[in-house]
């Protein structure tokens, strides 16, 4: 079975402009979390989506916003970004009915 | 607001040796808690995920064990390698919102 896939893996972007990730789930998993890591502030929590609905929402800027597609895979965008945005970002999924979280390998952000 | 410290922050071992990773929580109202590994710039690995119902779980050299009440896990690695180096990592997922939170993580070092 296929791990949990993150498109791009690297990113470089100026301030101001904006960011779409991706984030395709373990076949069968319904529910995909966004996390940001940052040396500073660890894992942070940033959402979670369930069958195509935010479930959970951690306490990031309006900047943030994601979504989720009938397939389960998952967006993530981040408008006018800042400096303090460079990160790496973590997608997981789980099943729903098992909670075990399954990360994929992450996108590093930049932002110049 | 739960909040999740491992102790230590950094651990250097020579190999062979057996060790005891900590991790506690301020809020005991848990579904559960799940240790990790990350490897430098990379995902994370899950290792153990032990319900709030359990004592403990076990895969290979590796025992997790949780006390619920006292807010505190321990991750035991038996006979320490090289390729355990890592960094360990726990996350709680909490009743209240939840949502899963991580603690800062131990930087395992183990020398040959």
């Amino acid at each position: 079975k296929a791990g949990v896939t993150q498109t791009p893996r690297y990113l470089i972007k100026t301030r101001g402009q904006q960011v779409t990730l991706s984030c395709s789930p373990i076949s069968g998993h319904r529910s995909v979390s966004w996390y940001q890591q940052t040396p500073g502030q660890g894992l942070q929590f940033l959402f979670e989506y369930f069958s195509e609905t935010q479930r959970n929402k951690g306490n990031f800027p309006g900047r943030f916003s994601g979504r989720q597609f009938s397939n389960s895979r998952s967006e993530m965008n981040v408008s006018t970004l800042e400096l303090g945005d460079s990160a790496l970002y973590l997608c997981a999924s789980r099943s729903g009915s098992i909670d075990e979280q399954y990360f994929g390998p992450g996108t590093r952000l930049t932002v110049t | 607001k739960q909040e999740v410290t491992q102790i230590p922050a950094a651990l250097s071992v020579p190999e062979g040796e057996n060790l005891v990773l900590n991790c506690s929580f301020t809020d005991s109202a848990i579904y559960n808690l799940q240790w990790f590994r990350q490897d430098p710039g990379k995902g994370l690995t899950s290792l153990l995920l032990i319900q709030s119902s359990q004592r403990e779980q076990t895969s290979g050299r590796l025992n997790a064990s949780l006390d619920k009440s006292s807010g505190r896990s321990t991750l035991y690695i038996a006979a320490s390698q090289p390729g355990d180096s890592a960094t360990y990592l726990c996350a709680v997922r909490q009743v209240a919102g939840n949502q899963f939170y991580f603690g800062t993580g131990t930087s395992l070092t183990v020398i040959p």
